[in-house]
């Protein structure tokens, strides 16, 4: 298994501000990811954030909006920038590993509500 | 593009034994998981199935069909801790590895 660390683990935020949410992994990954589910919902795919380059977007979703980082193999932020109540959701990390066969682990999640 | 489709609730009894069926339609098809997610709680890894046929494990077994574009999650035994969400997610490489999810079955189960 993997151990994934993320935290907040749940924030108050006002409209216009931003958040940044830290996922740290205990060992080496191949993958990261990062989702958000909305009340009720499924996980939607936010981006792939990939080592040492820019994060792979998956439509309706783009870098302005939510940075990436991921400066090594065990941990990356996502920036939720200028919030709105939209935005008000749980975001996810979650990490493949090599010999996981295709599984992914995922962090306890980051509950945001935006006022 | 991807479509993954799935009831939305399905309530079964304790004791009894639920199937919970997922179509999917993917252009870079790779494998097709089954998750299970707790109210509150991420989702933790159920199943994986590449090829055609049956995995067992334990009380739990799934199926696929990449002809058909099916799946399902059978559940044997239910038990009372068994309520939950369930996500089937399907494996696309379009473009990298990555894994899309369906909006899940709510499982009630009742005594």
């Amino acid at each position: 298994s993997a151990v994934i660390s993320q935290k907040p683990s749940r924030d108050i935020c006002q409209r216009g501000t931003s958040l940044t949410i830290q996922c740290q992994v205990d060992s080496q990954v191949t993958m990261m990811f990062w989702y958000r589910q909305q009340p009720g919902q499924s996980l939607t795919l936010i981006a792939t954030a990939n080592q040492g380059s820019e994060a792979t977007y998956e439509s309706g979703f783009v870098i302005d909006k939510f940075p990436i980082s991921r400066p090594n193999l065990t941990f990356s932020t996502l920036t939720v920038s200028n919030m709105s109540p939209e935005d008000s959701s749980i975001y996810l990390c979650s990490v493949k590993r090599e010999d996981s066969n295709e599984k992914l682990f995922f962090g306890s999640g980051t509950q945001l509500s935006v006022l | 593009g991807q479509n993954i489709d799935q009831p939305t609730e399905m309530t079964a009894t304790e004791g009894a034994i639920v199937q919970i069926n997922c179509t999917y339609q993917t252009s870079g098809f790779n494998g097709l998981f089954w998750y299970q997610q707790h109210a509150g709680e991420a989702p933790t890894f159920l199943s994986y199935n590449v090829l055609d046929g049956l995995e067992e494990k334990g009380r739990f077994s799934s199926f696929l069909s990449r002809s058909k574009g099916y799946s399902y999650l059978l559940l044997k035994e239910l038990q009372m801790k068994d309520s939950a969400s369930y996500l089937c997610a399907v494996r696309d490489d379009t473009g990298g590895f990555k894994t899309i999810f369906g909006a899940g079955t709510r499982l009630f189960v009742k005594a």
